[in-house]
């Protein structure tokens, strides 16, 4: 199994929801990271947890508050969104954090109201 | 300057010819990453390089860690190779990765 999944698919959400991003893998993979990619622009790395400890939060709004429950889990809860965070949410994998192929999930489209 | 380009932006080829795709990079890296996305958004990794030369199908990866630069090459085009490639580098020790701006690439029949 070499899939990462992702849901919802899609998601809208006005400014003062608060929701959650889940994301899956099953490959026992020590290295999680959640990007966000606007349309047209390469993806930005958000967050990275290595053995489910935070190891780089690129300067992400606390608006965004990831938490990685276990090896398998990795979620990015969501509040006081803005429009401008309407995006594409990527969670990728890998074996470790250093030098080891990415695995992506589909992404999930974000629409903030 | 961005730390990571990508050249062309932009590349137009005709069924069954060789593409080549650039990227340069300013920094030091432990790897460097290739990286294919379609339309929708699926992204798909092709390679991950520190040295040398890797090949996969048609595809084949080369990185000159001296001249800070790699290549992606695509043999024998086809219309299903369309989208965008994007070239992205290690820069720590704990996986994150820099994009360059990608290259959308349409194999036409």
């Amino acid at each position: 199994d070499t899939e990462v999944t992702q849901t919802p698919k899609h998601l809208v959400m006005g400014m003062t929801n608060k929701k959650s991003l889940k994301c899956e893998q099953h490959m026992g993979h020590r290295a999680m990271y959640w990007y966000k990619q606007k349309a047209k622009k390469p993806p930005e790395l958000m967050f990275v947890y290595s053995y489910e400890k935070l190891s780089i939060n690129e300067s992400v709004p606390s608006r965004f508050s990831p938490e990685c429950p276990n090896s398998s889990l990795l979620n990015l809860h969501l509040h006081a969104l803005q429009p401008e965070d309407s995006a594409l949410y990527l969670c990728a994998s890998s074996q470790v954090a250093v030098q080891e192929t990415q695995y992506f999930g589909p992404g999930t489209r974000l629409l903030v109201l | 300057k961005n730390e990571v380009e990508q050249s062309p932006q932009n590349l137009t080829a005709q069924e069954g010819e060789f593409i080549t795709i650039n990227c340069s990079y300013s920094v030091g890296i432990s790897a460097l990453h290739w990286l294919q996305q379609h339309p929708g958004g699926g992204i798909v990794s092709l390679f991950m390089l520190s040295s040398g030369k890797k090949k996969h199908g048609r595809l084949i990866a080369t990185i000159n860690i001296q001249e800070k630069h790699s290549s992606l090459h695509i043999t024998a085009s086809h219309p299903r190779d369309s989208a965008v490639y994007i070239c992205a580098v290690e820069k720590g020790s704990q996986g994150n990765l820099i994009f360059g701006k990608g290259t959308k690439l349409s194999v036409k029949p």
